[in-house]
C-alpha cells in the first residue's frame, strides 16, 4: 500500500496559471520534503517542514510556496508557473528517532507529480 | 565541483555480469550514505544504506571509503530487472538535507 501519496500523478497547467500539488502520508513522519527533478538530473530540494517549521532552500524561487496544515498533508503551490518549471515534483518523508536522533534520514518518496506547462 | 559526483553511464552489461559504480562526495562532514534506485519516470526508492564496515544485501554490496570520500555499489549476477538509474546520496547528520548525485544509468541486456 502506498504510504506517501501524491496527487495528481500528471498535471497540465498554463503558463502563469497557479497550480497546487498535494502530498499525503500514512507514516506519521514528522519531516516532509518537496523536490524538483528534471530529466536526467538529480532531485533538487526546494524546502522541507520539520513538524510545522518551514525550511526554505536558499536557491528556491519565490514562485514556489508550501503549506502543511497537519502532519499528514503537505502542498506545493506554484504561483506563476513558467516553462522552466515543467518537471517531476517529488514529495518525501522521514522521521526522528526518540531522543531527537535522525533515523539516518532515510526518506520515503511518493510516486511524484509530473507537471507540464503549456 | 558537484557535492556528489557519479559517472552518468550508461553501463550496458549482459545478464549475469558483475558491475560496479563509484561515487565521490566533497563534504568530509557527511555522515550517512545511501544508494537509491530510480526506474524511468518513477520515484527514487532506497536500495541500501552504506555503513563504514561495508554491507551486503543479496547480490548488492556497498562500500564506503571515508579517507578517499567515495562510495561504491557492486551488483553481482545482473538481472534484466536491475536496469535503472542508481543514485548516490549523502547526508550530514546535522542536516535533514540529502544530497543526490545525478545518477548512474544501468542497462542489463539479455
Amino acid at each position: 500500500d502506498a504510504m506517501v501519496i501524491q496527487n495528481p500523478r500528471y498535471q497540465v497547467t498554463q503558463f502563469g496559471k497557479p497550480v497546487t500539488l498535494s502530498c499525503s502520508q500514512t507514516l506519521n513522519h514528522n519531516v516532509m520534503y518537496w523536490y524538483q527533478q528534471k530529466s536526467s538530473q538529480a532531485p533538487k530540494l526546494l524546502f522541507h517542514y520539520y513538524d510545522k517549521d518551514f525550511n526554505n532552500e536558499a536557491d528556491t524561487p519565490d514562485n514556489f510556496q508550501s503549506r502543511r496544515p497537519n502532519t499528514s498533508f503537505c502542498f506545493l503551490d506554484i504561483r506563476s508557473p513558467g516553462l522552466g518549471d515543467a518537471a517531476m515534483y517529488l514529495c518525501a518523508t522521514s522521521r526522528d528517532l526518540p531522543g531527537g536522533r535522525i533515523a539516518k534520514n532515510i526518506q520515503y518518496f511518493g510516486a511524484g507529480t509530473r507537471l507540464s506547462v503549456l | 565541483r558537484k557535492e556528489v559526483e557519479q559517472d552518468p553511464g550508461p553501463f550496458n552489461v549482459p545478464e549475469g555480469a558483475t558491475v560496479a559504480f563509484n561515487c565521490t562526495y566533497s563534504n568530509s562532514a557527511s555522515q550517512s550514505f545511501f544508494w537509491y534506485r530510480q526506474d524511468c519516470r518513477k520515484e527514487p526508492k532506497l536500495l541500501m544504506s552504506v555503513y563504514s564496515s561495508g554491507n551486503e544485501d543479496g547480490r548488492f554490496t556497498a562500500q564506503l571509503n571515508r579517507a578517499s570520500q567515495y562510495i561504491s555499489l557492486l551488483i553481482r549476477d545482473s538481472k534484466l530487472s536491475d536496469s535503472a538509474t542508481y543514485l548516490c546520496v549523502v547526508n550530514e547528520d546535522s542536516s535533514y538535507k540529502l544530497i543526490f548525485g545525478s545518477g548512474t544509468r544501468l542497462l542489463v541486456r539479455p
